[in-house]
């Protein structure tokens, strides 16, 4: 299963973007990247999955360079309630059906 | 639409005790899986239904816990007998079809807390 390694603890003052990013550096051809946010007491929950390039939603976008061992989360002008924990995960296609793997997670910390 | 709904909330028992956790998945969703994190320790995957056969259990601890999904609908986590280094917190999640791009939707997770 493809390791996912990404910084313990980032603090980031409101308004401001926050980057995360992680690495996955033997990410096999058919997986995709997934990243999750989870607050206390709560389950993990999905933020946005892409395969190569850029995907934005309205919440954050993810850039994907070409060789696929790295992914940044950015969130755009964050505020106090982005304070959570945030996953990435390589969604990995096991026997035809997915698996993914938890690491540490990044837990942010927004600042007033 | 209703999510990923499991029960109980938490749970406190002795060791030595038997527990079963409810997971229901969001309706349609023919993949179910079961998570859980113990000491603060990483989410680690245990096991994944498809309708109601086990894909993958791979990583159930050991045969104290038993999981099923009858009718391939909600599922149940039994742990007997309970032991104290099963306390954490289990997570159910659902897909739609399983594959690699697709979705997982959690549930809130159940704490169980073996004494």
């Amino acid at each position: 299963l493809a390791k996912t390694t990404q910084p313990i603890s980032m603090d980031s003052y409101e308004g401001q973007e926050v980057n995360i990013t992680c690495s996955h550096n033997n990410i096999a051809t058919n997986d995709y990247i997934t990243w999750y946010q989870q607050f206390p007491s709560q389950g993990p929950r999905f933020i946005i999955q892409g395969y190569k390039t850029k995907v934005t939603n309205e919440v954050a976008s993810l850039f994907i360079p070409a060789d696929r061992k790295s992914s940044t989360l950015s969130l755009p002008r964050v505020s106090l309630s982005d304070t959570a924990v945030y996953y990435c995960l390589v969604a990995e296609g096991s026997g035809g059906y997915q698996k993914v793997t938890f690491g540490t997670g990044t837990k942010l910390q927004v600042i007033p | 639409e209703a999510g990923v709904t499991q029960f109980p909330s938490h749970s406190v028992i002795e060791k030595g005790q038997t527990v079963t956790l409810r997971c229901d998945p969001i309706s349609g969703h023919d993949n179910l899986y079961w998570y859980r994190r113990v000491m603060g320790k990483e989410i680690k995957f245990l096991l994944h239904f498809v309708k109601e056969s086990k894909q993958d259990e791979s990583g159930m601890p050991n045969n104290r816990f038993l999981a099923e999904r009858t009718g391939g609908t909600y599922s149940t986590l039994k742990v007997q007998p309970a032991e104290l280094e099963d306390s954490g917190v289990y997570f159910c999640a659902s897909s739609q079809d399983g594959l690699a791009a697709d979705t997982q939707y959690f549930g809130p997770g159940t704490r169980l807390t073996v004494l």
